[in-house]
């Protein structure tokens, strides 16, 4: 299965906000509500920040919301802060029982 | 709360195998799936294998498939990578992580690290 594509990186100043997409295709993205997006840090695990297309897990801000259009996922960085400053990837399942990852987008703030 | 631990990285010549853990706790491990996730130095995750809650299934990426087996132990809340005639392009950061129930990987641990060179 290929990689779901995303930007390579997005910038933004503090307060701003920043959108990254993730195009996948009718076999997975298209077709599941179970994409998913995740924040990492260097160094550290990914972090999920959204299941299900668009819902956020218990404590991560209101400021990170997503959604889905046809085979295009988003995600939506409101009123950035310094600490967004990280690597997001997109995720989903891709029919047959596979899964499959994006490209990976480094957010700058 | 959830706490995924792995262990038993290192390196490996290729051909060689290696077998990772994975030590759960802190949720209901005979209850859901579990994943394995890699990322070579600098690049991006990409998905290994998923077992079943009941170990009845197991799925594997194309990259993987032949070469690695997953396997868990509900009696010891672990999950096991075996893989064998590693290759170079195998070299990553192995992640652990839980499945939500929904196809989502939404706890992971710190990964261990795998480096295969001759």
């Amino acid at each position: 299965q290929s990689a779901l594509t995303q930007p390579p990186s997005a910038s933004g100043s503090p307060g701003q906000s920043v959108t990254i997409s993730c195009t996948g295709s009718r076999n997975d993205v298209g077709t599941y509500n179970y994409v998913s997006w995740f924040q990492q840090h260097p160094g550290k695990a990914p972090k999920l920040i959204i299941s299900d297309v668009t819902e956020g897990p218990s404590g991560v801000p209101d400021r990170f919301s997503a959604s889905k259009s046809g085979n295009t996922a988003s995600l939506t960085v409101s009123g950035l802060q310094p600490e967004d400053e990280a690597l997001y990837f997109c995720s989903s399942y891709a029919g047959t029982n596979k899964y499959v990852f994006g490209t990976g987008t480094r957010v700058i703030v | 709360q959830v706490q995924l631990v792995e262990s038993g990285g290192g390196v490996v010549q290729p051909g060689e195998s290696l077998r990772l853990s994975c030590a759960a706790s802190g949720f209901s491990f005979n209850a859901l799936g579990m994943h394995w996730v890699r990322q070579a130095p600098g690049k991006g995750l990409e998905w290994v294998a998923v077992i079943w809650y009941d170990g009845s299934k197991r799925y594997y990426a194309e990259s993987v498939e032949g070469r690695f087996s997953i396997s868990r132990d509900n009696s010891k809340n672990m999950v096991y990578l075996q893989m064998s005639d590693l290759r170079v392009d195998d070299s990553a950061i192995y992640y652990c992580a839980r499945d939500s129930g929904r196809w989502c990987p939404d706890y992971w641990g710190q990964g261990a690290l795998v480096t295969v060179s001759s």
